[in-house]
């Protein structure tokens, strides 16, 4: 079957602007997370979603949103881009809970000039 | 709060040798533990992965790991390596969160290089 499909791979956006990525889970899959993976900080969690309904939150600001729509399907949003926002965003898609882990996908890869 | 301590950033090892890349866990609860892999430009691949079913754990592409509660730790071997597994290697814990669900808590991760 498919796996976690990410688009666009490759971002380059100019700081300031905002940015929209997606995520389309494993089918079936309906817990959905978010991750950014800098060469700093490393791999962070950014947020999850479940059934539509954002369960758990990063300690990231305000301008990371995201949502999850009825297929399962997955949008996060940075707005006021940073020069720090550039990293690798990572999605994650489970069938469970998620305690017995998370397909990844290949990621975007966000540049912000 | 859970977290994992990857020991070495770095790991070298000739092709054919033994890999082993350190991992200690922290978590109050019965953990679950991740090891994932991450090539160049790539997401991450799950290696592994323990739910406190048997403690020696194995994996894709000849990887084991075995977690030992005594020493907190969740190393990851395989007997023989291969240049093909030259990559980044991601130690990870699960913690359920207050809102339900898990988020997976990741160490600094090691840079496996093999030589000839």
């Amino acid at each position: 079957k498919a796996g976690v499909t990410q688009t666009p791979r490759y971002l380059i956006k100019t700081r300031g602007q905002q940015v929209t990525l997606s995520c389309s889970p494993i089918s079936g899959h309906r817990s959905v997370s978010w991750y950014q993976q800098t060469p700093g900080q490393g791999l962070q969690f950014l947020f999850e979603y479940f059934s539509e309904t954002q369960r758990n939150k990063g300690n990231f600001p305000g301008r990371f949103s995201g949502r999850q729509f009825s297929n399962s399907r997955s949008e996060m949003n940075v707005s006021t881009l940073e020069l720090g926002d550039s990293a690798l965003y990572l999605c994650a898609s489970s069938n469970t809970g998620g305690e017995y882990g998370y397909t990844f996908g290949s990621g975007t890869r966000l540049t912000v000039v | 709060a859970q977290s994992v301590t990857q020991l070495g950033s770095h790991v070298s090892v000739s092709e054919g040798a033994l890999v082993l890349l350190r991992c200690n866990y922290s978590s109050s609860v019965p953990p679950y533990l991740f090891w994932y892999v991450q090539y160049p430009n790539q997401g991450l691949q799950l290696l592994l992965k323990y739910t406190s079913a048997a403690t020696l754990v194995k994996g894709i592409n000849g990887f084991e790991a075995e977690f030992k509660k005594s020493e907190t730790s969740f190393h990851l071997t395989k007997p023989s390596a291969h240049m093909s597994d030259a990559a980044e290697y991601f130690c990870a814990v699960s913690g359920v969160l207050t809102g339900g669900g898990n988020k997976l808590t990741f160490g600094t991760g090691t840079q496996l290089k093999v030589e000839l």
